[in-house]
């Protein structure tokens, strides 16, 4: 049971625009929802997280939004930057420290 | 934000060696910080939650000789893989609580480790 879904596999976006990647959820008891950005041959990088009290959290180009009621979230990239092309996972952590990861979505900005 | 330094995040070593596992928060003090593995295909699995000062608490199923936790400092947590074998080949991820902002939790980038 995918308790973290991603469904878009891939996302193509032209340099200097927006980015938005998209992530939901099945279990409303997540505490925290995590980015990470892989590169082939490499393990994956964090990004950036959210609390689930929060609605937004920015950090430079990366913001993350969480809509609760909706069990979605969402990662904008904005300028979208060439070296920006990897694979996205979006991750949530449970009560018990648990993380869970979505299957990923892999960008790819054309510069 | 917030950052939670790990090192290295890539490393490989024979069998039967032992590898350590840096955990740092560089610009907050935590007093908790948790341990991660990722198995094949699965999800990342709480191993460890680690306290300043005090003895690991490790979860069911893992090693406590085998998975050793030092968390001597407010802003240090170290994991070794003692006599490692190539079944502990995985993902680790480490994640650190803010100790003034309560509940607050930072991760780090992860570490490869491959067992040859």
């Amino acid at each position: 049971d995918q308790q973290v879904k991603q469904n878009s596999p891939s996302l193509s976006v032209q340099e200097g625009r927006i980015s938005i990647l998209n992530c939901d959820y099945t279990n409303s008891m997540f505490d925290y929802f995590l980015w990470y950005k892989k590169y082939p041959a490499e393990g994956p990088t964090f990004l950036i997280s959210i609390s689930s009290i929060k609605d937004k959290n920015e950090d430079g180009r990366f913001t993350v939004f969480l809509n609760k009621s909706a069990k979605h979230l969402s990662l904008h990239i904005v300028p979208s930057q060439p070296g920006d092309s990897a694979v996205y996972f979006c991750a949530a952590l449970t009560g018990a420290n648990n993380l869970f990861f979505g299957t990923g979505t892999r960008l790819t900005v054309i510069p | 934000g917030a950052v939670v330094s790990q090192h290295p995040s890539w490393v490989i070593c024979k069998s039967g060696t032992s590898v350590k596992i840096e955990c740092r928060s560089l610009d907050f003090q935590a007093t908790t910080m948790f341990w991660y593995r990722q198995f094949p295909k699965q999800s990342l699995m709480l191993m460890a939650t680690s306290n300043e000062g005090s003895k690991a608490t490790y979860e069911q199923g893992v090693e406590k000789d085998k998975f050793l936790i030092n968390h001597a400092s407010l802003t240090l947590s170290t994991l070794t893989v003692t006599s490692a074998h190539p079944e502990d080949s995985s993902f680790y991820i480490c994640s650190a609580q803010d100790r003034l902002r309560t509940g607050e939790l930072f991760f780090g980038e992860g570490s490869r480790l491959t067992v040859l």
